[in-house]
């Protein structure tokens, strides 16, 4: 079956580094996405990682460990303006885009 | 870079009537393209891959007499619920992979608010 967990919500401060974990089991595996969505809009593309490793695209980093299923995503120098849903999103090998619940991320002040 | 056009934004419709949802790959052609089904504050939930020139391929638990899907063209698909209920009403988002993109090539429509009343 398809399994991609991640936290439902998370809280960080203006400034502030946060990291959203994202665990996966799928049938087969092509590469992991992230993406961000404000509400009612549609996911906007943040970062694609196919092997291991650490890919960094300014103030967002996303990590990838195939053999333990498992990605991050690291946003730095938080804004307000970041608070919005994560998805995280596996492209599994029947060529399907699986998405998570999403992370609720809130930035405070 | 490519770009998915959606229509419309958003609908608001009596239960029972039918809603038609296009989606158009402006720059690119499309011979797949994704549907997905968004409700408040959950993950996109995808219901059914349209594949051009042939029928589409539903995930389990998506009524294909519900939810009609037809691919005529390589820059055009089109979703039609049926009957509509409101327990339909979602936020419906349809994708297209633009493979010149390579990794980053899923490109998403701007989104169909549904409302059934």
């Amino acid at each position: 079956g398809q399994n991609i967990d991640q936290p439902t919500e998370m809280t960080a401060t203006e400034g502030a580094i946060v990291q959203i974990n994202c665990t996966y089991q799928t049938s087969g595996f092509n590469g992991l996405f992230w993406y961000q969505q404000h509400a009612g809009e549609a996911p906007t593309f943040l970062s694609y990682n196919v092997l291991d490793g650490l890919e960094e695209k300014g103030r967002f980093s996303s990590f990838l460990s195939r053999s333990k299923g498992y990605s991050y995503l690291l946003l730095k120098e938080l804004q307000m303006k970041d608070s919005a849903s994560y998805l995280c999103a596996v492209y599994n090998q029947g060529g399907k885009l699986i998405f998570g619940q999403g992370t609720e991320l809130s930035v405070k002040p | 870079g490519a770009v998915v056009s959606q229509h419309p934004s958003w609908v608001i419709c009596k239960s029972g009537t039918s809603v038609k949802i296009e989606c158009r790959s402006l720059d690119f052609q499309a011979t797949t393209m994704f549907w997905y089904r968004q409700f408040p504050k959950q993950s996109l939930m995808l219901m059914a891959t349209s594949n051009e020139g042939s029928k589409a391929t539903y995930e389990q638990g998506v009524e294909k007499d519900k939810f009609l899907i037809n691919h005529a063209s390589l820059t055009l698909s089109t979703l039609t619920v049926t009957s509509a209920h409101p327990e339909d009403s979602s936020f419906y988002i349809c994708s297209a992979r633009d493979r010149r993109q390579g990794g980053d090539g899923y490109t998403f429509g701007s989104g169909t608010r549904l409302t059934i009343v």
